[in-house]
């Protein structure tokens, strides 16, 4: 598609219950990213996938959350034993590689308001 | 780590009144990009900065690129009511990554 499209809109869950967030990248992208944005706006990067491969995965919480871009399926964010400081909007945004020397601009989804409660 | 640091975190300006923000980073970027995300919405993509000192205009917005690529700054010129968001630049060092500043979030009085 020619959008990035994040399902669900909007999730809620119980303390210690498990979340699956969905994305579909811009078809042709080769990079897929996900950014946890809290209250203060600010964007924390998470994990970066180029195909169906880790790109880079500085971002991720060790214990509880894991993603995967898996060939033919939306590429997913998991986090087990969801806690209330979890509750976020989540970004997915894709990009169609990289130029020599730059970054290719990144193609924001409408994000997962993801609620622990 | 590599910070990017973005002032100020709030704006409140008359309408047509000038509006800048400022975006500093603590290392060398190969490049900068500027995103704005309406209230409620998704960061947009705006532009992207590549060459020390580069200077690029969109109608009222003007983006700098510092000589040192080290910091960057978008000036609005004579804002409007749709001007109003939160605007980020977002630098890059590596092939996959970029680095979001703060965000400077932009309100207009009418």
């Amino acid at each position: 598609g020619e959008e990035v499209a994040q399902t669900p809109k909007h999730l809620v869950r119980g303390e210690g219950q498990k979340a699956k967030l969905y994305c579909a990248p811009i078809k042709g992208h080769s990079y897929v990213f996900w950014y946890q944005q809290v209250l203060k706006n600010e964007f924390k990067f998470l994990i970066s996938f180029q195909n169906e491969n880790v790109f880079d995965e500085t971002g991720m919480p060790k214990e509880r959350f894991s993603a995967k871009c898996l060939p033919n399926s939306p590429c997913s964010l998991e986090i087990q034993a969801t806690k209330l400081e979890d509750s976020a909007v989540y970004f997915c945004a894709s990009s169609p590689g990289t130029g020599l020397g730059s970054n290719q601009p990144q193609h924001f989804g409408d994000g997962t308001r993801l609620s622990i409660l | 780590g590599q910070q990017v640091m973005q002032i100020p975190q709030y704006q409140h300006v008359q309408e047509g009144e000038d509006f800048t923000t400022y975006c500093n980073s603590s290392t060398t970027l190969s490049n900068i990009q500027w995103y704005k995300q309406r209230p409620g919405g998704h960061p947009v993509f705006l532009i992207q900065l590549v060459k020390s000192g580069e200077v690029k205009k969109q109608k009222r917005l003007t983006f700098q690129f510092g000589e040192a690529k080290k910091n960057s700054s978008l000036h609005i010129t004579a804002t409007q009511t749709t001007d109003v968001g939160t605007y980020f630049c977002a630098g890059g060092r590596s092939a996959s990554k970029i680095i979001f500043g703060s965000g400077t979030r932009l309100s207009i009085r009418p």
